[in-house]
């Protein structure tokens, strides 16, 4: 069955320093990734996604992923964090191996912390 | 471009009240409609979805029950609610036909059973 994790609930990092916030899925095929955040009391927004083609992936907000087939992963990163990225982070995950409808797996999120 | 309207806000209901959230998608049509919740502090659950005009599928068994009386319509009601309900409820919609779409997401009901 296709499964995405994210083993971090909570993270805390220094305000400025680097962010790295994990996800592995699992799959038969080749996935299609997503990460959204939701900030408090809101809905959740897009940040980046992976379809097909560079493995790097830009995002709004300064985010950015990469996808790692040898290790099933799509690790979120920031070089610098801001107070305002205090939020809660998902992964989801979909593939195109089947026909028909199908819905995105979604992460349990992780929640960031921001220190000042 | 498309935009998704969910409402209202908040929302603080007595025991055995009924509820209606509704959530409407404009700019695109034949959309895929889905109700998530959040309880306090967990992740994201599937309520239901639908893939078209009356058509709705159930995720999980509860007290709650989901309609689309219109392409862009999703409504999620129940009878009598239970504090059990209480949660933040989420409307999204995705493209259809084949392929991996991406979610779009209301802006979320924080619903307080009392």
């Amino acid at each position: 069955a296709q499964s995405v994790t994210q083993p971090d609930i909570h993270i805390t990092v220094s305000e400025g320093a680097s962010l790295e916030l994990r996800c592995n899925y699992s799959y038969g095929a080749t996935p299609y990734l997503f990460w959204y955040v939701q900030s408090p009391g809101q809905g959740l927004q897009l940040l980046l996604k992976y379809f097909s083609g560079d493995t790097l992936v830009q995002g709004i907000k300064g985010f950015e992923a990469e996808f790692k087939r040898s290790q099933s992963s799509f690790n979120l990163r920031k070089p610098s964090v801001h107070w305002s990225d205090a939020a809660e982070y998902f992964c989801a995950v979909g593939s195109d191996a089947y026909t028909g409808f199908q819905k995105l797996v979604f992460g349990t999120g992780t929640r960031l912390l921001v220190s000042p | 471009s498309q935009t998704i309207h969910q409402w209202p806000a908040t929302l603080v209901q007595p025991v055995g009240s009924p509820l209606s959230l509704e959530c409407t998608v404009e700019g695109t049509s034949n959309p895929n409609l889905y109700w998530y919740r959040q309880a306090a502090g967990r992740g994201l659950q599937l309520l239901f979805y639908s893939v078209g005009i009356g058509q709705i599928s159930s995720e999980v068994p509860q007290n709650l029950s989901a309609s689309r009386p219109q392409d862009r319509q999703f409504i999620l009601s129940s009878k009598k609610l239970l504090l059990s309900d209480s949660g933040f409820y989420l409307c999204a919609w995705s493209r259809s036909g084949q392929g991996v779409h991406g979610y779009t997401f209301g802006s979320g009901t924080r619903l307080t059973v009392v």
